[in-house]
Order: C-alpha cells, then sequence, then structure tokens
C-alpha cells in the first residue's frame, strides 16, 4: 500500500523567513513525487514534481529515498506563498493513474 | 483552451438519494479521476476513465460508479447517500492516465452536503 503523511496541519512563518514543508511517504517501488499547491479561491494546481528537478516560484523539493522523504523548501517566503500544500505519490505499474495524497499543510506567511 | 469544469458547484442531498456529478475535461484530455476530498484531509482516489472505460478504482464501495461519454466529459454516481459522503469532489483531466507521463489538471469541486 502507498501511503503519504504531512505531519504539520499549519505552518506559520514571517515574510522572508526558511520554509520547510515535511513530506514522508511509503511505497516498496520507485514512486514519482509532486507537490500541488491550493492557493485561496483557486482549484488544485501541480507545483513541481521531483523528476523534472525544476524550481518553481522559488520552491524546491529534494527526493530522499533513504529516509523515503519529499521535503518542500524555500529559502525566503513571500506573502503570496500563503495557501494548502499537499505532497502526492504516484505508483508504478497499475497504481501510475492514481495519486495518493498526504492530509496537507497549511502555509500561512505574515508579513 | 478552456480548463475542467464541473457542475454543479454546490449541492444537498438527503441520507438514501442517488447523486450525479459532471465533469467536462479539459480540451484534448482523454483521461478524467476522480476524487473526494473529506474536510481537512487531502484528495483519495475513486477512479479514473480512460477512452469511455474504467481504468482504476481506489477504495470505494461499488455504490460509487462512473461513466464517460465520447467527447471524453465524465459523470460520478453515488447510490443510496451516506452522511459520510458529504465531501468536495474533485474531476482531473490529463492527456494519458499514466500520472508520471503527464500533468493532472483539477476541476474547482463540487461541494456535496448529505442530510
Amino acid at each position: 500500500a502507498q501511503r503519504v503523511t504531512q505531519p504539520e496541519k499549519l505552518l506559520s512563518v514571517f515574510k522572508g523567513a526558511p520554509v520547510e514543508l515535511k513530506c514522508n511517504y511509503s511505497y516498496s517501488g520507485s514512486p514519482e513525487l509532486f507537490w500541488y499547491v491550493q492557493y485561496s479561491r483557486q482549484r488544485l494546481q501541480l507545483l513541481l514534481r521531483h523528476i523534472s528537478r525544476e524550481s518553481i516560484k522559488g520552491f524546491t523539493a529534494d527526493l530522499n529515498k533513504g529516509e523515503t522523504s519529499f521535503h518542500l523548501k524555500k529559502p525566503f517566503a513571500q506573502e503570496e506563498d500563503s495557501a494548502m500544500y499537499y505532497c502526492a505519490l504516484s505508483g508504478g505499474n497499475n497504481a501510475g493513474n492514481m495519486l495518493t495524497f498526504g492530509g496537507g499543510t497549511r502555509l500561512m506567511v505574515k508579513p | 483552451e478552456t480548463g475542467v469544469t464541473q457542475s454543479p458547484t454546490h449541492l444537498i442531498k438527503t441520507r438514501g438519494q442517488q447523486v450525479t456529478l459532471r465533469c467536462s475535461s479539459q480540451s484534448g484530455h482523454n483521461t478524467v479521476s476522480w476524487y473526494q476530498q473529506a474536510l481537512g484531509q487531502g484528495p483519495q482516489f475513486i477512479f479514473q476513465y480512460y477512452r469511455e472505460e474504467e481504468n482504476g478504482r481506489g477504495n470505494f464501495p461499488p455504490r460509487f460508479s462512473g461513466l464517460q461519454f465520447p467527447n471524453y466529459s465524465s459523470e460520478l454516481n453515488v447510490n443510496a447517500l451516506e452522511l459520510d459522503d458529504s465531501a468536495l469532489y474533485l474531476c482531473a483531466s490529463s492527456l494519458a492516465p499514466t500520472v508520471r507521463n503527464t500533468e493532472a489538471f483539477f476541476g474547482q469541486g463540487t461541494r456535496l452536503t448529505v442530510v
């Protein structure tokens, strides 16, 4: 079975502070990991995926297979980063068509 | 190019009733996936339709069923509604069924309340 855990329901930081949103997963094979974001009154949208190795809006995430983690980081938070963030996993084979989401972390960036 | 649209946006039903939710996929997308998001939780995969056939199912009972039409739009049907079915139902469309190879684009969701 595949599972994604986001241990923090709420993360509150000041503008300019570093941000790390934690994500741990369990999956026996080789997963693909994603971060989705939902800004206020907007739909859920893809932020980044580990396979792309991109930095999007200053955010990066590194897949650590040893620790089964995919934490999302940004060195300097901005107020517009305030949103709900979901970590998600896609497995291989016949599980490759579904996303398994974590419970989400609400990021609040205070001025 | 139009995005994923869902209807209705809100719905209130009585326990035991049946409900149909609708999703229009993004232009050119042949795959639609449905997710249930209970309050305070992440989305949970219900099932996926690819070229009008069910192509994977999550841990949901058979009273959750779906359809995909030739234009790739989709319906989610839930029979014998229970109070726990109250949730936000999300539809996502993509160019291909395997998430690894494409991006899933989500609709704004349908908020279902069962009383």
